[in-house]
């Protein structure tokens, strides 16, 4: 059974400092890993999504690693903002009992980005 | 704004109650996903339907019976919930199940 861990739970940095967040999976057979952000009573918003295939996907200000072997994903966040502040996630699509594939989430890092 | 609409966003029931939540998406998406959220905790699985069938159930009570009417439908009717079912319920959409999962903004449950 897939298991997802998340360090730290949670994160506070003053603004404009470069962060890095920890994502491990006991599990290395995964389609891909997603990246979340969430904000308080809100849905998800999916933020990188790294195919099992890939080492890293970036998009603006956030960069995601993937190493399947070490079963380690890592989410940096460059000049961090106020505005990042949220819960981040990151899920491990895989094989669940069966046959069915499923999202298997971590716990989440709660990141707070001071003024 | 997302791309998958959840409705209603807030909701008080009874425990005699019985009520239903609506998830709606019209991407094209064909596997459409039930989740679970306490406070704190990360989403947890509950149904998944894929091409308008049944595909996971895991092991959710029965009174919580998913229905997908069309492909771009997705509803959770509940029925004598009790206090604990309290949570944000959030729905998601993906292309297919192997494919990056969209989520809606959630409904938020509370039993009295």
């Amino acid at each position: 059974k897939q298991e997802v861990t998340q360090i730290p739970a949670a994160l506070s940095v003053p603004e404009g400092e470069n962060l890095v967040l920890n994502c491990s999976f006991t599990d290395s057979a995964i389609y891909n890993l997603q990246w979340f952000r969430q904000d308080p009573g809100k849905g998800l918003t999916s933020l990188l999504l790294i195919q099992s295939s890939q080492r890293e996907q970036t998009s603006g200000r956030l960069n995601a690693s993937l190493d399947k072997s070490s079963g380690r994903s890592t989410l940096y966040i460059a000049a961090s903002q106020p505005g990042d502040s949220a819960t981040y996630l990151c899920a491990a699509h895989s094989l669940s009992s069966g046959s069915a594939r499923q999202l298997t989430f971590g716990s989440g890092t709660q990141l707070t980005v001071l003024p | 704004d997302t791309e998958v609409t959840q409705t209603p966003k807030h909701l008080v029931m009874g425990m005699t109650n019985k009520k239903s939540l609506k998830c709606e998406q019209h991407m094209g998406h064909r596997a459409m996903y039930w989740y679970k959220q306490k406070a704190k905790k990360p989403p947890e699985l509950m149904f998944v339907y894929s091409y308008e069938k049944l595909s996971i159930n895991e092991s959710v009570p029965s009174r919580f019976s998913p229905e997908c009417p069309n492909s771009s439908l997705l509803n959770l009717h509940l029925h004598a919930l009790q206090p604990e079912d309290s949570a944000l319920y959030l729905c998601a959409s993906s292309q297919g199940t192997d494919q990056p999962q969209h989520f809606g903004d959630g409904t938020r449950l509370s039993i009295l």
